[in-house]
């Protein structure tokens, strides 16, 4: 299997603008979560899907974010509009059930200028 | 709110040593507690799993324990290698919630 995969690597916008990001999870994997990292805040849980409905969504810190889940296959998280205090690296995990591990994608390096 | 710290906040041991990372947490009604490495610029490498039910797991020089009604987990790394070198993150699974710790950053000295 191909991992986690996530799209774009990389990317560097300015302020107000829409940025999205992909997932696609591992195949067969029943729950797939965005995070975010900062070197300030760590690591922080945004929102996790389970069956492609959302589970928690508490840790989404603005209406400006929102998370979709259309499929099994792929998920993005929306930023509209970006503001500087949205860069970081956001990641994207899934795995089989609550009872096995979390497999984390390569993360995307958002920044907002 | 569940609290998870890891101290300290980094280490560094010469090669060969075996060493001890420390997790803890304020609320022991977890479902499951994970260990995680990173290396830098990259995602999070799933180490070890262990369910509330269970008190360690072992994956060759990895052993992590788990103490729910003190608020402890351990990761023991034995005969560290310069390779181990990383910051290792433990996450707590609060039914529904997920918290992770600051993580410990190691550094095995060749």
């Amino acid at each position: 299997d191909a991992g986690v995969i996530q799209s774009p690597r990389h990317e560097v916008t300015e302020m107000g603008q829409e940025v999205t990001l992909r997932c696609k999870p591992i195949s067969g994997h029943d729950y797939l979560f965005w995070y975010r990292q900062t070197m300030m805040r760590g690591l922080e849980l945004l929102i996790y899907f389970n069956n492609n409905v959302p589970i928690d969504d508490s840790g989404m810190p603005e209406d400006r974010f929102s998370a979709k889940m259309p499929n099994a296959s792929f998920s993005t998280l929306k930023i509209q509009p970006s503001e500087p205090r949205d860069s970081a690296v956001y990641f994207c995990a899934s795995s089989k059930s609550r009872e096995y591990e979390q497999y984390f994608g390569p993360g995307t390096r958002l920044t907002v200028t | 709110k569940q609290e998870v710290t890891q101290i300290p906040a980094a280490l560094s041991v010469p090669e060969g040593e075996n060493l001890v990372l420390n997790c803890s947490f304020t609320d022991s009604a977890i479902y499951n507690l994970q260990w995680f490495r990173q290396d830098p610029g990259k995602g999070l490498t799933s180490l070890l799993l262990i369910q509330s039910s269970q008190r360690e797991q072992t994956s060759g020089r990895l052993n992590a324990s788990l103490d729910k009604s003190s608020g402890r987990s351990t990761l023991y790394i034995a005969a560290s290698q310069p390779g181990d070198s990383a910051t290792y993150l433990c996450a707590a699974d609060n039914f529904n919630k997920f918290y992770f710790g600051s993580g410990t950053k190691l550094n095995v000295k060749p």
